[in-house]
């Protein structure tokens, strides 16, 4: 079983909907994060959680939301989807240890098309 | 602002060969980079990592190399294997403390059999 998952895999809804995308882990750690994958773009991190309850901005936050009520759950919400928030979503976690390995784990990605 | 940028978008490469992908960062003050790998329909997948007090670093058939003074990384696969085929991406942190990662554009690796 995959470490990292994330639902649904594939997603496409309308403007003004609301959608959730969830993520689970099964890798014990702390940090949970939420990227957007554009075309040429890269990934941007949108909101990152160091803990249950712990939320932080990322740099491309404004349109979504996200909720970390347990370690092993962290999901993003749009609350009024927009077309232009189509793109793939990637969830990532990682176990911060001073001095070591700093790897985030990504899960297989939601492809979200909003029309 | 800061980027993280890639000199090319494409490479292909003949099987067995070694390739070379580079990155360049705008941050002097970044101390620390990794390099992902991207397979169609997959997430990212950590393939090396980097702090700034170094400047070379091996894994299993993959080198990073990182040059302060132009603020150049790069990642030398050898012996490409058609498995390497995906899109590779480096990303920078400004903190080691801090598990912001800031990603560059990626760079499309192709290995042709």
């Amino acid at each position: 079983d995959a470490d990292v998952t994330q639902t649904p895999r594939n997603r496409i809804t309308k403007t003004g909907k609301r959608i959730m995308l969830e993520c689970s882990q099964t890798k014990g750690h702390d940090r949970m994060y939420w990227y957007r994958q554009d075309p040429g773009l890269g990934l941007r991190l949108i909101y990152y959680s160091f803990d249950v309850k712990d939320i932080n901005k990322g740099e491309i936050s404004d349109g979504y939301s996200v909720s970390r009520q347990a370690q092993a759950k962290f999901s993003l919400s749009l609350e009024s989807a927009i077309p232009n928030q189509t793109a793939l979503y990637f969830c990532a976690t990682s176990d911060w240890t001073s001095g070591l390995n700093n790897e985030q784990f990504f899960g297989p990605g939601t492809r979200l098309t909003v029309l | 602002g800061e980027s993280v940028g890639l000199h090319l978008p494409t490479l292909s490469v003949q099987e067995g060969d070694n390739s070379i992908i580079n990155c360049a960062y705008s941050n002097s003050a970044s101390d620390y980079f990794i390099w992902y790998k991207q397979e169609s329909g997959k997430g990212p997948q950590f393939i090396i990592d980097i702090r700034s007090n170094m400047d070379k670093r091996q894994g299993q058939r993959v080198t990073v190399l990182l040059n302060k003074t132009v603020k150049h990384l790069s990642l030398q696969i050898a012996a490409t294997q058609p498995g390497d085929s995906a899109v590779y991406f480096c990303a920078e942190k400004f903190d080691f403390g801090n598990e912001k990662l800031t990603f560059g554009t990626g760079t499309r690796l192709t290995i042709i059999p």
